[in-house]
């Protein structure tokens, strides 16, 4: 059961332009999002994350927003690069109790072209 | 500030085969965490460590996995015997705190495991 959900697999996107990556979750105790990116042969490593309690979080060319009512939150990097080429990982946590239990999506690897 | 560290990076054994991981957390975290990693799916916790104690292993398959982190740093994962459907990349994570507080795992690079 996929509590967290990356549907699209793969993204193609030219440099310079807008990347917007989409996560869905099912689980309303999910209270702390976080994204995670991820290069072959490397652990994933933290990227952002947002708080149930906002709606936007920004830092640098990284912005998350958060839909709660849509339990949906999505990723957009602007502008993109090429070195922004990798896996990225949606992940959540619960107040719930598996406290501290990250639930990842499946990915999606996005490929920034020239 | 080193990150942390998993040995071996890869590994290939028959299966039926025991095996074994190491980690290295970040220095002072006392969080642990081992994750599996199946191709094309995201993390999925197997345990986690508040120091010594393991406070949530409802995901790992206790009849062949073993965890251990005897003195609150280093932790080994191991795999006794190892089956065909065990290949995978096993990543392990650390974080300064867990429980209540809020904070991203930072994450090794993770030890390939290929069962034959």
């Amino acid at each position: 059961d996929q509590q967290v959900k990356q549907n699209s697999p793969s993204l193609s996107v030219q440099e310079g332009r807008i990347s917007i990556l989409n996560c869905d979750y099912t689980n309303s105790m999910f209270d702390y999002f976080l994204w995670y990116k991820k290069y072959p042969a490397e652990g994933p490593t933290f990227l952002i994350s947002i708080s149930s309690i906002k709606d936007k979080n920004e830092d640098g060319r990284f912005t998350v927003f958060l839909n709660k009512s849509a339990k949906h939150l999505s990723l957009h990097i602007v502008p993109s690069q090429p070195g922004d080429s990798a896996v990225y990982f949606c992940a959540a946590k619960s107040r719930g109790s598996t406290l501290g239990r990250l639930y990842f999506g499946r990915g999606t690897q996005l490929t920034v072209w020239p | 500030e080193a990150g942390v560290v998993q040995s071996p990076r890869y590994k290939i054994i028959e299966k039926k085969q025991p095996v074994a991981f190491w980690c290295n957390p970040i220095s002072g975290h006392n969080t642990l965490y081992w994750y599996l990693q199946n191709l094309g799916q995201g993390p999925e916790l197997l345990i986690r460590y508040e120091n010594e104690e393991a406070v949530d292993d409802s995901q790992l398959p206790k009849d062949r996995f073993s965890a251990e982190r005897l003195k609150g740093v280093d932790s080994t994962l191991k795999i006794q015997p190892a089956e065909l459907g065990d290949s995978a990349v096993y990543l392990c994570a650390s974080s300064p705190s867990g429980g209540l507080a809020v904070s991203e795992q930072f994450f090794g690079p993770g030890t390939r495991l290929t069962v034959l």
